[in-house]
Order: C-alpha cells, then sequence, then structure tokens
C-alpha cells in the first residue's frame, strides 16, 4: 500500500498561499495522487489530480517532484470559507484507496 | 450536490442488529466505493465495485458486505454491529476505474447504541 502523510494542521491568514504536502512512500510507476477537501459532516470533494511535475486548475496547483515520493498541494489567497480538511489519495499497488490522515488547514481574519 | 445519493441519512440501532446502507451513482458512473469515516480513524476505504464486480477491498470486516446491482446501485451490509461500527458511511462514485475524480454522497450517519 501507498501510505502517505500530511500535516495535522495548518494555519494561515485571508489572502495568503497555503502549501500543504503529502509524503507517499512505496507509491508505483503508474498510481495518480489526488487530493479531497472536506468540511464537516459532508462528503470530501475533488480539488486536484496529478501525476508528476505541476497540474494547475481554477482553485489550485499541485506540484509532484520527479522522484514522486511527495506531493505539494498549493491553494492561492485562501479566504475563511477554505477552512476544511485536506486529504491526499494515493492509489496504491494492489488498487487499495489509501486517504492520508487529512490536514485540518484553519484560515484566520 | 454531487450526484450521488444515500439512504438513510441517520441511522440508530442496537448492538447486534444488521443494517443496509444504499447508494445510487451518479448517471453513467461505473464505479462505486464505500468508505468509513470516524472520528479517531479518518477517512478507511471499505472496498469498491465496478460494474457490478468486485474491484479492490481495503479495511472492510468480516462481519460487513457489499454488493453492486445491475442497475448499478449498490448496497453495504453491515451486521453484528458494535458501539465502534458508530460512524459516517460514504459511498462515492467514478467514471473510470479509479483514475477519475471521485464524488462523494452526503453520507449516512450511523449509531449504535
Amino acid at each position: 500500500l501507498a501510505k502517505t502523510t500530511q500535516p495535522i494542521s495548518m494555519d494561515s491568514y485571508e489572502g495568503q498561499e497555503v502549501n500543504i504536502t503529502c509524503s507517499h512512500n512505496n507509491i508505483a510507476t503508474n498510481d495518480y495522487i489526488t487530493w479531497y477537501q472536506q468540511f464537516p459532516s459532508q462528503g470530501p470533494r475533488f480539488i486536484i489530480q496529478g501525476y508528476k511535475t505541476k497540474v494547475t486548475n481554477e482553485v489550485a496547483s499541485l506540484f509532484i517532484p520527479a522522484d514522486r515520493k511527495s506531493s505539494t498541494l498549493s491553494l492561492p489567497r485562501v479566504s475563511l470559507s477554505d477552512t476544511a480538511v485536506y486529504y491526499c489519495l494515493a492509489e496504491g499497488n494492489a488498487r487499495q484507496l489509501t486517504f492520508g490522515s487529512g490536514t485540518q488547514l484553519t484560515v484566520l481574519p | 450536490d454531487s450526484g450521488v445519493t444515500q439512504t438513510p441519512k441517520h441511522l440508530i440501532t442496537a448492538t447486534g442488529q444488521r443494517v443496509t446502507l444504499r447508494c445510487s451513482p451518479r448517471s453513467g458512473d461505473l464505479s462505486v466505493y464505500w468508505y468509513q469515516q470516524s472520528l479517531d480513524q479518518g477517512l478507511q476505504f471499505l472496498i469498491q465495485y465496478y460494474n457490478g464486480e468486485e474491484r479492490a477491498k481495503g479495511n472492510i470486516l468480516e462481519r460487513f458486505s457489499a454488493q453492486q446491482f445491475p442497475d448499478l446501485h449498490s448496497e453495504l451490509n453491515l451486521s453484528s454491529l458494535e458501539l465502534g461500527d458508530s460512524a459516517l458511511y460514504f459511498c462515492a462514485s467514478s467514471g473510470l476505474e479509479g483514475r477519475n475524480e471521485q464524488f462523494f454522497g452526503p453520507g449516512t450517519r450511523l449509531t449504535v447504541l
């Protein structure tokens, strides 16, 4: 299984850029990294997915270095509504879907 | 609204009982995933079905079972319930086998008394 590790929590201020890093060992050659956002008592919501280098969409960027042992989710100019838990998901060799422990991001005014 | 529906929204039952949770995927999605989320363990992958066939198994207990029907809806059966089974159970669906984003339902909150 591709085990993932994330910081338990992070604080930021409105308008700042936030970078959340996920470490993933044993990631297989054809595995993807996906990030989800979850608000309390709601199902997770897809943010971004990538394989290597950099992927950008309208809400975030995802950086995956050449060795693919980590990935960084970048949220530009966060707002109070970005306060949530962020999960990193790696698809492991056995096709088991291992979510990280999640990072509680708190955005302060 | 993700397009994934789950019923019931809440379920309260007693230890030793059996319950069935139901999930309807987004229209056209062939994959269904089940997850358990409890306060102390985060989001745990249980099982995945693709077009009626089991595709991947995670940390699913032997007391739990699931199936996906020809109309693609899925049911998760939990039996001999224990206090520790109290959790949020999420269903998700995706169009392809795990490479695309998963769309999560609103969840079923199970309370075992």
